[in-house]
């Protein structure tokens, strides 16, 4: 099983939908959880932690659900330039130097 | 301020040839990190450095390895290639590492394509 799991995707949907990609990961002690987004050929970047509580960013909400170990990525009022990967990024143990990249999920926004 | 930077953007190489692959930040982060990325497959830490001098082996190390000379710059060299090397491969630095707040967002060059034939 891999530690960290994503669908692939990709998800196609219009303008204006709203969408949501699930996480999972395998192992409970992970501390450290991220949403990095990726455009064709381009190197990562991050999109937003993902804290205890959950936390929002404009028309992004990031949740962790510690018991199900899972994390979810909420996109609102989608725009074409949102059409990217989103990779799912987990800190597997505390003091860790490694963070465990998903294979990432395929968003396609069509007007 | 160009963040990080990673030459040279591709290369071909054949079986059997060296190289090595440049990283600089001017952000002075402490930790730089090399992966590589293969389709369909997430990043996959190859080596690290928590700092000038320093060096460790990530997820990935063997056929490769790493100089930490001065703080701004991480090499990663390629010592006889395979065509398994093909890949792209993306340097990162950070000013804490994960697990440590806020400075520990890594930030990513823009790779390097690497096609050994």
């Amino acid at each position: 099983r891999k530690e960290v799991e994503q669908d692939p995707g990709p998800f196609n949907v219009p303008e204006g939908a709203t969408v949501a990609f699930n996480c999972t990961y395998s192992n409970s002690a992970s501390q450290s959880f991220f949403w990095y987004r990726q455009d064709c050929r381009k190197e990562p970047k991050l999109l937003m932690s993902v804290y205890s509580s959950g936390n929002e960013d404009g028309r992004f909400t990031a949740q962790l659900n510690r018991a199900s170990q899972y994390i979810s990525l909420l996109i609102r009022d989608s725009k074409l330039s949102d059409s990217a990967t989103y990779l799912c990024v987990v800190n597997t143990r505390p003091s860790s130097y490694k963070l465990i990249f998903g294979s990432g999920t395929r968003l396609l926004v069509r007007p | 301020n160009a963040g990080v930077t990673q030459t040279p953007k591709f290369r071909v190489l054949k079986t059997g040839q060296s190289m090595t692959l440049l990283c600089a930040q001017d952000m002075n982060h402490e930790y730089m990190y090399w992966y590589r990325q293969d389709p369909g497959m997430g990043l996959r830490l190859i080596h690290y450095s928590v700092g000038e001098g320093t060096t460790a082996k990530g997820e990935v190390p063997d056929g490769y390895n790493v100089s930490r000379l001065k703080k701004q710059n991480f090499l990663l060299g390629l010592e006889s290639a395979a065509p398994s090397q093909t890949s792209v491969y993306f340097c990162a630095s950070s000013l804490l590492p994960p697990g440590q707040g806020h400075g520990e967002t890594q930030y990513f060059g823009p790779g390097t394509r690497l096609l050994v034939l």
